[in-house]
């Protein structure tokens, strides 16, 4: 069973539209993540939730909402797609908010603005 | 803030070599260390940890060192092999702290 799965995989899009990612894990974990990781690789955190509350918003722009209806989603909505949003989106799972926790990454999404 | 420093790559090398990749980084008080792998296709996988200044974190022949006087926690393994071939990323985590701060990654690629 996979631990942290995200739809779609890929997502090819145009300017301008609106799209989700989905994220789930069935790991049973408290807190949950976003990464997102630019074509360089570089790997920068852009949102948590622990038990459905965020704790982190890392300067995202107001277009990018997350959403967590339950401990084991957390949705990535995107309003107003630019190119430069094109990256691969990481969801990432843990059981708690501290260090001792162990992070599980989904295999990402590849979204492609054109 | 805290920041990470890995060594640019790619690396290329062939079976058997011996790996190093850098890794510095910037913090205040007594941070966690990483080194996560990504495989191709695959999201990232904790390849091991160190929690305090002269812990050695290992994991699949990968050794780390937490050097607090450095700054550094470099990887390195002494016989590398085609399967691990992948993007290797340091990170920490700061005292007090709620999330990983990642360097850029470097991509090594392992020729037979």
């Amino acid at each position: 069973d996979t631990a942290v799965s995200q739809t779609p995989k890929y997502l090819v899009t145009q300017m301008g539209n609106d799209k989700s990612i989905k994220c789930e894990q069935n790991l049973g974990h408290d807190t949950m993540y976003w990464y997102k990781q630019d074509s360089k690789k570089f790997l920068k955190i852009m949102f948590s939730y622990n038990n459905k509350e965020l704790i982190i918003n890392e300067t995202v722009p107001n277009r990018f909402s997350p959403k967590s209806p339950d401990k084991a989603h957390l949705n990535l909505h995107i309003n107003s797609l630019e190119l430069g949003d094109s990256a691969v989106y990481f969801c990432a799972s843990s059981q708690g908010l501290v260090i001792v926790y162990e992070q599980y990454f989904g295999p990402g999404t590849r979204l492609t603005v054109t | 803030g805290d920041s990470v420093t890995q060594m640019e790559g790619p690396v290329t090398l062939s079976e058997e070599a011996f790996l190093t990749i850098n890794c510095t980084y910037t913090a205040t008080g007594y941070p966690s260390l990483f080194w996560y792998v990504q495989y191709p296709g695959e999201g990232l996988q904790l390849l091991l940890k160190a929690t305090k200044a002269d812990d050695k974190g290992s994991n699949k022949g990968f050794e780390a060192t937490y050097r607090k006087e450095t700054t550094s926690f470099h990887l390195e393994k002494g016989s590398v092999q085609v399967s691990d071939s992948a993007v290797y990323f340091c990170a920490l985590w700061g005292e007090g702290a709620q999330k990983l701060v990642f360097g850029q990654g470097t991509r090594l690629t392992i020729n037979p």
